[in-house]
């Protein structure tokens, strides 16, 4: 079974600062996709950025980039000079090529402070 | 520019009642999700749709029932509330089930059975 393991339910980081936010993942499959998605606290999920499991590089999509160490099995977060604006819930999650769903960590909770 | 849209965004429920919430996506997927999120558990997948006519349970499929008469449609209905649906739903949709492509969410919509 797939699973995804977020260990920081929040995190409390100074505005400007760049901050990493943890996500271990496991599976058996070779074929897998991770994602990264934010929910303000207004509710909607917002997709950030996605890594392929056979992809050479890290992925970046602007101040969002993917640390992905996959002997390790993470694939962490990393949103550089933080704004205000970042504060929010963040959820890893990974989709098995193949499969129909998108497995989901439990979040964190991010606190950019002014 | 719609992408993926729930109606209704706010519901209360009594016990017993029942309700359907309806999905829709202009974006020609095939893939269609509902999803439950509760405090510290993340999203959990309730049904899917991998096409027109096809529905799959997920993880929580309980007390819920789906159909997808058009390709555009995903509706889930509750035949008899229950507090322990008080949740918020999401809906989701993304192309066929290769790892990498996006799924797309909906805003969201509030559930309160009392």
């Amino acid at each position: 079974a797939q699973k995804i393991t977020q260990t920081q339910p929040g995190m409390f980081v100074q505005e400007k600062e760049a901050v990493t936010l943890d996500c271990t993942y496991d599976t058996s499959d070779p074929s897998y996709g991770l994602f990264w998605y934010k929910q303000p606290s207004s509710g909607e999920m917002i997709f950030l950025i996605y890594q392929g499991s056979y992809d050479q590089q890290n992925a970046t999509e602007g101040r969002y980039s993917l640390n992905f160490q996959k002997a390790r099995k993470s694939a962490n977060l990393v949103i550089s000079a933080s704004q205000l604006g970042d504060s929010a819930m963040y959820f890893c999650a990974m989709r098995i090529q193949g499969a129909q769903k998108l497995v989901f960590g439990q979040g964190t909770r991010l606190t950019i402070n002014p | 520019n719609a992408g993926v849209t729930q109606t209704p965004k706010f519901r209360v429920l009594k016990t017993g009642q029942s309700m359907t919430l309806l999905c829709a996506q202009d974006m020609n997927h095939e893939y269609m999700y509902w999803y439950r999120q509760d405090p510290g558990m993340g999203l959990r997948l309730i049904h899917y749709s991998v096409g027109e006519g096809t529905t799959a349970k997920g993880e929580v499929p309980d007390g819920y029932n789906v159909s997808r008469l058009k390709k555009q449609n995903f509706l889930l209905g509750l035949e008899s509330a229950a507090p322990s649906q008080t949740s918020v739903y999401f809906c989701a949709s993304s192309l066929r089930d290769d790892s990498g492509n996006t799924i797309y969410f909906g805003e969201g919509s509030w559930l309160t059975v009392v």
